[in-house]
């Protein structure tokens, strides 16, 4: 069946530094990838969002980068800030509208 | 605007019981899914809803159950509650049903199952 997974259940950085996230999908049919941040007691939080047909997309201090022929996405966050501690979870969306998550990755930015 | 919100914040129940969750989409959304999120892990698809009408379900017991209003609102509603239902139910809406769609989702509702 389809797993979206994250290479590391935890991620430490020093404020100031910039952060990569890792994410591997099993999927190759795959067409439509979100990144989401859920802080503490709320809900997910759309980030940035890139398609099959892209390779990289960047946003305000984001960016994600797809590589296909591994079935790899990241997210690279610059400059971290002590606000983007939260757990950050990759979806691969398929045709349904079914967002299937991996199990997150923890990141603490250290001050 | 208004985000998803979901109702309520928080709800203890009791092994048998059964609970209706409650779910306003972000205007002009008429899509609607469900998920369970269990402490530690990525949110589980439960169902999907788009004009009322039933566009999928995840892997879960026929205890879970959801309807949509003409109003685009929606409920989910979980019988014979055991243990093993306690979890953050998270609802999320979109424009329409199928992929290539963001979703948006709510604060969640935080379920005890004592």
């Amino acid at each position: 069946g389809e797993s979206v997974g994250l290479h590391l259940p935890t991620l430490s950085v020093q404020e100031g530094d910039n952060s990569i996230i890792n994410c591997a999908y099993s999927n190759s049919a795959s067409d439509y990838f979100i990144w989401y941040k859920q802080e503490s007691g709320k809900g997910p939080q759309f980030i940035i969002d890139i398609r099959s047909n892209m390779d990289k997309r960047q946003g305000q201090r984001v960016t994600v980068l797809l590589n296909k022929t591994v079935k790899h996405l990241s997210l690279q966050i610059a400059a971290t800030q002590p606000g983007d501690s939260a757990v950050y979870f990759c979806a691969e969306n398929t045709n349904a509208g079914k967002s299937t998550f991996g199990d997150g990755t923890t990141l603490t930015v250290k001050p | 605007d208004a985000g998803v919100t979901q109702s309520p914040t928080h709800l203890i129940k009791t092994r048998g019981q059964h609970v209706t969750l409650r779910c306003s989409p972000i205007s002009g959304h008429k899509s609607v899914s469900w998920y369970q999120q269990v402490l530690g892990q990525g949110p589980q698809f439960i169902f999907q809803y788009y004009e009322k009408e039933e566009r999928g379900r995840g892997n879960f017991p026929d205890r879970f159950s959801a309807r949509q209003f003409p109003n685009y609102s929606s409920e989910l509603n979980v019988n014979a509650l055991l243990l093993g239902d306690s979890a953050l139910y998270l609802c999320a809406s979109s424009w329409r049903t199928g992929g290539g769609f963001v979703w948006y989702f709510g604060p969640g509702t935080r379920l005890t199952v004592l």
